[in-house]
């Protein structure tokens, strides 16, 4: 069974333009992550989905993030407009629906550098 | 404020011999701990789970304590080799299950 997939793998643009990356989850999976990681940290949590539902989105910068989740399947997570300091790697998670705990799948995540 | 505090240092250990990490946390009150691994350029990858009402939880050469007194986690490593080499990142549940808070990570490197 395929793993959590992003695209793209890397992306490179300038200030100021916007930009977008795309997850599709495990099938199942109904609880869904973006996390941003600067170099040398750890994962930060930047929204989490129920399925279509965003019941988390505390730490997204919603002045230039947004994200969607349609059909609570794929995800999108869009930068507009992009700074120097968003240069990162966004990674996307999923996870089973569970009341308790579960071990959270990642992708490869994508490498953003903005110039 | 709430912090997760790991080994800022990489660890560098001879193969063969126990690596241990350590996951610090203060101001949370975590249901459970998680582990997960980390090559570069790669996603995290799930390691161990342990709860808050177990001690100790162990998977072939890996073993994960949890002190909810000294709001502390020992991962443990026996019989390290050169391939265990990577970044290991602890991760707490906060505020509901399935939500993750993560550590920066600590490096190990593991020498022949």
């Amino acid at each position: 069974e395929a793993g959590v997939v992003q695209s793209p793998r890397y992306k490179i643009i300038e200030k100021k333009q916007p930009v977008a990356f795309w997850c599709n989850p495990i099938s199942g999976h109904n609880t869904l992550y973006w996390y941003r990681q600067n170099l040398g940290q750890g994962p930060e949590l930047l929204i989490r989905y129920e399925n279509e539902e965003a019941v988390d989105d505390s730490q997204l910068p919603k002045d230039r993030f947004s994200a969607e989740r349609l059909k609570g399947v794929d995800s999108t997570l869009k930068i507009q407009p992009a700074e120097l300091g968003d240069s990162a790697v966004y990674l996307c998670a999923s996870s089973l629906p569970s009341p308790t705990a579960d071990e959270a799948f990642f992708g490869q995540g994508t490498r953003l550098t903005v110039v | 404020s709430q912090k997760i505090e790991q080994n800022s240092e990489a660890l560098n250990i001879q193969e063969g011999k126990t690596a241990t990490l350590t996951c610090n946390y203060t101001n949370y009150s975590p249901a459970y701990l998680q582990w997960y691994r980390q090559d570069p350029g790669r996603g995290p990858v799930f390691l161990l789970l342990i709860r808050e009402n177990e001690k100790e939880k162990r998977k072939e050469r890996l073993k994960v304590t949890f002190d909810t007194t000294l709001k502390q986690s020992l991962f443990h490593i026996t019989a390290s080799q050169p391939a265990d080499s990577a970044t290991y990142l602890c991760a707490l549940e906060s505020g509901g299950y399935n939500k993750l808070i993560f550590g920066a990570g600590t490096r190990l490197a593991v020498h022949p």
